[in-house]
């Protein structure tokens, strides 16, 4: 199995930029979760969808950030306008069932630098 | 509100030592408990979990955690360090799903582990 996989794993953009992280989870996975790593807060859930359907967007910082999964197999987290602050480890996660129980397979994360 | 803490940011040990990392979390029930590592530039990788049952938990690596409900903790531990198993280590807490709302993974502050020769 190819694990999750994300894309791109490195991007540095200016200010105002639109920005567009990519996942694929694990086949099979019906929860798929975004997470950003920052040194100042550690690791945040941001969403999570369950069945391609967004279950829980409260972490979601605020309306510059979006994120869909047209299918089971895609998911997009998006920054428009992108802000120097929003410069953080981006992961994606991927686990069976529903809820945050079951185990969750992170990919290796975007690392996204906002000049 | 839930919480993890995790009260060493870095610990270094020698390669060959024993291993203890520390764990306290905040709640009135017993909530599901994880362990995940880090390696540098990766994803985070789970260790082991425990839900209910035996207090004692092995997992992946050679790695073991201990519930203890009277001092709210979850602490990790390996007889045995290898320079590998340097890396970044979480403790994550979730409660559990009462009353059909969706609980999230708090994950605590990390602790770095360095591994010396």
């Amino acid at each position: 199995d190819a694990g999750v996989i994300q894309s791109p794993r490195h991007e540095v953009t200016e200010m105002g930029q639109e920005v567009t992280l990519r996942c694929k989870p694990i086949s099979g996975h019906n929860s798929l979760f975004w997470y950003r790593q920052t040194m100042m807060r550690g690791l945040e859930l941001l969403i999570y969808f369950n069945n391609n359907v967004p279950i829980d967007d409260s972490g979601m910082p605020e309306d510059r950030f979006s994120a869909k999964m047209p299918n089971a197999s895609f998911s997009t987290l998006k920054i428009q306008p992108s802000e120097p602050r929003d410069s953080a480890v981006y992961f994606c996660a991927s686990s069976t069932g529903q809820g945050m129980v079951e185990t969750q397979y992170f990919g290796p994360g975007t690392r996204l630098l906002v000049l | 509100a839930q919480s993890v803490t995790q009260p060493d940011i870095h610990i270094t040990v020698s390669e060959g030592a024993s291993l203890e990392l520390r764990c306290n979390y905040s709640y009135g029930a017993t909530p599901y408990l994880f362990w995940y590592v880090q390696s540098p530039g990766q994803g985070l990788q789970l260790l082991l979990k425990y839900f209910s049952g035996d207090t004692l938990v092995q997992g992946i690596k050679g790695f073991e955690a201990e519930f203890k409900r009277s001092q709210s903790s979850f602490n990790l531990r390996k007889p045995s360090v290898h320079w590998s198993d340097a890396a970044e280590y979480f403790c994550a807490v979730v409660q559990p799903n009462y009353g059909g709302a969706t609980n999230k993974l708090i994950f605590g502050t990390g602790t770095l582990l360095a591994v010396q020769p």
